[in-house]
């Protein structure tokens, strides 16, 4: 089974103040991806990847930014967080066929 | 607007039962779809893909694609209790490329 590791699991933060969340896969896939999932949204994707240095944007990369050092390591930045950003973080390595971390939930206070 | 709309949103099937959920997209650039199940409290997991005009069928799991409605659909037959959980519906251009997904379709399945 592949395997993607998000940290942390749950983060509380203040506005104003910057998240950083991290994701790791043993996969060697080269496709990354973050989505963040809402009520009544489904799962949205934010930033994405195709390898080591590279990151596209998504559909809402607005307030987001993403880093790729290497193949194993995807991370999503907020640099300046808002209580919008509360959200439950979907990080998935994979094509077609995507494998999904265990989710991270940030609240923004 | 999202690419990809699914209804409906939420469905309420007795055990045993067949339940049918709906996808259809709006981009006329996909060619690819895949249904994944995401239990409460949990991250989502593939259930099927379907890439080719027709049927698929799986256990008691069946998917239909109709490519120039860019519709399809996943039937349950023998609902079980286990089965209550989101479905996601998405889609893509290629298999190679992201995916896009609709908002879900939850499923309770009563005892």
């Amino acid at each position: 089974e592949a395997a993607v590791t998000q940290s942390p699991r749950n983060k509380v933060a203040v506005t104003g103040g910057k998240v950083t969340l991290s994701c790791n896969q043993t996969n060697n896939h080269n496709n990354m991806y973050w989505y963040r999932q809402d009520t009544g949204h489904g799962l949205r994707l934010i930033h994405y990847s195709y390898g080591a240095g590279s990151t596209e944007k998504g559909d809402i990369p607005d307030g987001y930014k993403a880093s790729r050092p290497s193949q194993e390591n995807f991370s999503l930045i907020l640099e300046l967080a808002t209580p919008s950003q509360t959200s439950v973080y979907f990080c998935a390595s994979g094509t077609g066929q995507l494998y999904f971390g265990e989710g991270s939930k940030l609240t923004v206070l | 607007q999202q690419k990809v709309q699914q209804s409906p949103e939420s469905l309420i099937v007795p055990e045993g039962g067949m339940a049918s959920l709906n996808c259809t997209s709006s981009d006329r650039n996909v060619d690819y779809f895949w249904w994944y199940r995401q239990h409460s409290g949990k991250s989502p997991k593939m259930l099927m893909s379907i890439f080719s005009n027709g049927e698929k069928e799986e256990g008691r799991f069946t998917v239909h694609l109709n490519k120039a409605s860019l519709h399809t659909s996943l039937h349950i037959r023998d609902s079980q209790p286990s089965d209550s959980a989101l479905y996601l519906c998405a889609a893509s251009p290629s298999n190679y490329n992201v995916l896009y997904f609709g908002s879900g379709t939850k499923l309770t399945v009563e005892p």
